[in-house]
């Protein structure tokens, strides 16, 4: 079964603007989950989409938002992009039957924002 | 959700059991023990979870003692490819509440030849 995919797997954007990164899950997964990884904060979570709906939400700002479609498949946004916004951004899917701990992450998208 | 706390980083050689323990002394009755691992630059990875009873896979087994306030994960022959960050996360497991995991900072294992 072919893992986690997430494209794409660096960028470099200015400060001010947006961003959309993917995720497609492992076939059968319905959650995906977002986290976001920096040196400072370690790894902290972002949000979980499961059916299409936002299930879970961590404590950041409104410019991060996300969506799922419905293959499951998920995208997550950022606007007005800050210098602070640089990070590994990390996706996960998770089978519904595992109530949701046994996630399975992809490689990262890797952030630079200049 | 209950606390853990493990040390910062641990040194083991190659070929040998590697212990890594994880304190959670306020972990409640229907609070799981979850184990990651994340190697360098690689998105975290799976390995284990348990409630109160010894597990064992393919990668690693648990022993949680048996007032569930610790857990010791072990790698039984440690390979260079097992350096990573270890993460130890206790959650309860709610039907339909989905996954939020809260990592800390975890322990990082260095193998050495």
């Amino acid at each position: 079964k072919a893992g986690v995919t997430q494209t794409p797997r660096y960028l470099i954007k200015t400060r001010g603007q947006q961003v959309t990164l993917s995720c497609s899950p492992i076939s059968g997964h319905r959650s995906v989950s977002w986290y976001q990884q920096t040196p400072g904060q370690g790894l902290q979570f972002l949000f979980e989409y499961f059916s299409e709906t936002q299930r879970n939400k961590g404590n950041f700002p409104g410019r991060f938002s996300g969506r799922q479609f419905s293959n499951s498949r998920s995208e997550m946004n950022v606007s007005t992009l800050e210098l602070g916004d640089s990070a590994l951004y990390l996706c996960a899917s998770s089978p519904e039957d595992t109530r949701g701990y046994e996630q399975y992450f992809g490689p990262g998208t890797r952030l630079t924002v200049t | 959700d209950a606390k853990t706390t493990q040390p910062p980083s641990m040194d083991c050689a190659e070929g040998r059991a590697a212990n890594l323990p994880c304190n959670h002394s306020t972990i409640s009755g229907n609070e799981y023990v979850y184990w990651y691992r994340q190697i360098h630059s690689q998105g975290p990875q799976y390995i284990i979870h348990g409630l109160k009873n010894n597990e064992t896979n393919e990668m690693a087994s648990l022993i949680i003692t048996e007032d569930r306030k610790s857990s010791t994960l072990i790698l039984p022959h440690a390979t260079l490819r097992d350096t990573a960050v270890y993460y130890c996360i206790v959650r309860p497991r709610i039907y339909n509440q989905g996954g939020k995991l809260i990592f800390g900072q975890g322990t990082e294992l260095s193998v050495k030849p």
